[in-house]
């Protein structure tokens, strides 16, 4: 079945540091990509989304890039700042039954000091 | 706008007792979902709607039952809870693609 592998945390980093976090996935047909954050004691928020193969999402500083040669989706940010710390999750969707379904990964933490 | 809320935000049970979690969306979406998120997992799909008056069932779904009378309204039903439903529950509505979800009940079955 479907599913996506997450780099596994927690990510600790210093302020202003480069971040990437790897995601790799296994779907049938051609998924849309989602990149989710999901800060302390909050729902999840959509961070970006990349729908076609070379898309690249960008949203906050934050970037991924589809690249459907290596069925991966890893995310970026040049320079993380402590607001920046949080749990990212990657995650395809497919449609089925004329819905998106999404398949999420465990979640990498994301923790960034001054 | 409140997007998507859900009702209670905490919720202590004992084993065996029953309660409905609420939730609401205000953006016009046909499709509504309910997950659960455990510790060190990615959240999985307990059931969900793709319009009123339907449900169907997901990843996870025994132990549970849905409704969706109204469009804006999926009600997520513990008949009789056990120590293996405490967990975080978060409620999503889409069109297509994007899923909102709301701040989450926090559940505990003891």
């Amino acid at each position: 079945g479907d599913s996506v592998t997450q780099m596994e945390g927690p990510v600790t980093l210093s302020e202003e540091a480069f971040l990437t976090i790897n995601c790799t996935y296994t779907a049938t047909g051609y998924p849309s990509l989602f990149w989710y954050v999901q800060y302390p004691g909050e729902g999840l928020q959509l961070l970006l989304k990349a729908t076609k193969a070379d898309d690249k999402g960008s949203n906050k500083g934050f970037e991924a890039t589809y690249r459907k040669e290596t069925t991966s989706f890893h995310l970026e940010k040049g320079s993380v700042q402590v607001s920046d710390s949080a749990v990212y999750f990657c995650a395809p969707g497919t449609l089925s039954g004329g819905y998106n379904k999404l398949i999420f990964g465990a979640g990498t933490r994301l923790a960034v000091h001054p | 706008n409140a997007g998507v809320t859900q009702t209670p935000k905490f919720r202590v049970l004992k084993t065996g007792q029953s309660m409905t979690l609420l939730c609401a969306q205000d953006m016009n979406h046909e499709y509504m979902y309910w997950y659960r998120q455990d510790p060190g997992m990615g959240l999985r799909l307990i059931h969900y709607s793709v319009g009123e008056g339907t449900t169907a069932k997901g990843e996870v779904p025994d132990g549970y039952n849905v409704s969706r009378l109204k469009k804006q309204n999926f009600l997520l039903g513990l008949e009789s809870a056990a120590p293996s439903q405490t967990s975080v529950y978060f409620c999503a509505s889409s069109e297509i693609y994007e899923q909102y979800f709301g701040p989450g009940t926090r559940l505990t079955v003891t």
